[in-house]
């Protein structure tokens, strides 16, 4: 079984430019969540889908920040314009129940914006 | 304000030897807890987890106990390996229509040969 995939890895850009991150999940699993780990601190939580509804957006930081799931399968989460502070590794996690069933991690994309 | 923290940012243990790693909460509405490893350049990685329910949970060489008046939670592994050597998180979640996790910061164990 294929797990949870991210793209790109990395992506470095300029402050006020534009980036799209991708998240691929587990085959069959609703439940599909973004994070993100700025340098130092821990990884915080920034939005929960459930197939192609947003559940729960309580942490994105901003409107910069929009994230969609159209037809319930993969992700893209887009900042737009990137500043500084945005820098910091965005992970995505998929879940078949989201009560039950553990949370499984992509490898992150680590976003660098100069 | 940190709901999960992780005291120790590092830990050194000697292979063969337990490893305990610390967590703890603030947060009363926390009623699932789990644990994850994380390799560099990887994501995290689940390793175990456990319900308010129970005070215990086991699984091969690593066991987690939680404390709720105490608002902790340990993870033991024994025998430690220098495979084991990650950076391990503690995370909770409420489950009551919020199912996102809150991690602590993260303690670093160096398992040694």
């Amino acid at each position: 079984e294929a797990g949870v995939t991210q793209f790109p890895s990395h992506s470095v850009i300029e402050k006020g430019q534009t980036v799209t991150l991708r998240c691929d999940p587990i085959s069959g699993h609703d439940n599909l969540y973004w994070y993100r780990r700025v340098m130092g601190k821990e990884i915080k939580f920034l939005l929960h889908f459930v197939k192609e509804s947003k559940q729960d957006e309580s942490g994105m930081p901003n409107n910069r920040f929009l994230a969609e799931r159209t037809g319930g399968t993969y992700s893209t989460l887009k900042v737009q314009p990137a500043e500084l502070e945005d820098s910091g590794v965005y992970f995505c996690a998929s879940s078949q129940h989201p009560v039950t069933d553990t949370q499984y991690f992509g490898p992150g994309t680590r976003l660098t914006v100069l | 304000d940190q709901q999960v923290k992780q005291n120790s940012p590092s830990l050194s243990v000697q292979e063969g030897r337990i490893s305990i790693l610390n967590c703890d909460y603030t947060n009363s509405m926390f009623d699932y807890f789990l644990w994850y490893k994380k390799y560099p350049a990887e994501g995290p990685t689940f390793l175990i987890s456990i319900s308010s329910i129970k005070d215990k949970n086991e699984d091969g060489r690593f066991t987690v106990f939680l404390n709720k008046s105490a608002k902790h939670l340990s993870l033991h592994i024994v025998p430690s390996q220098p495979g084991d050597s990650a950076v391990y998180f503690c995370a909770a979640s409420s489950g009551a229509g919020s199912y996102q996790l809150t991690f602590g910061k993260g303690t670093k164990l160096s398992v040694i040969p």
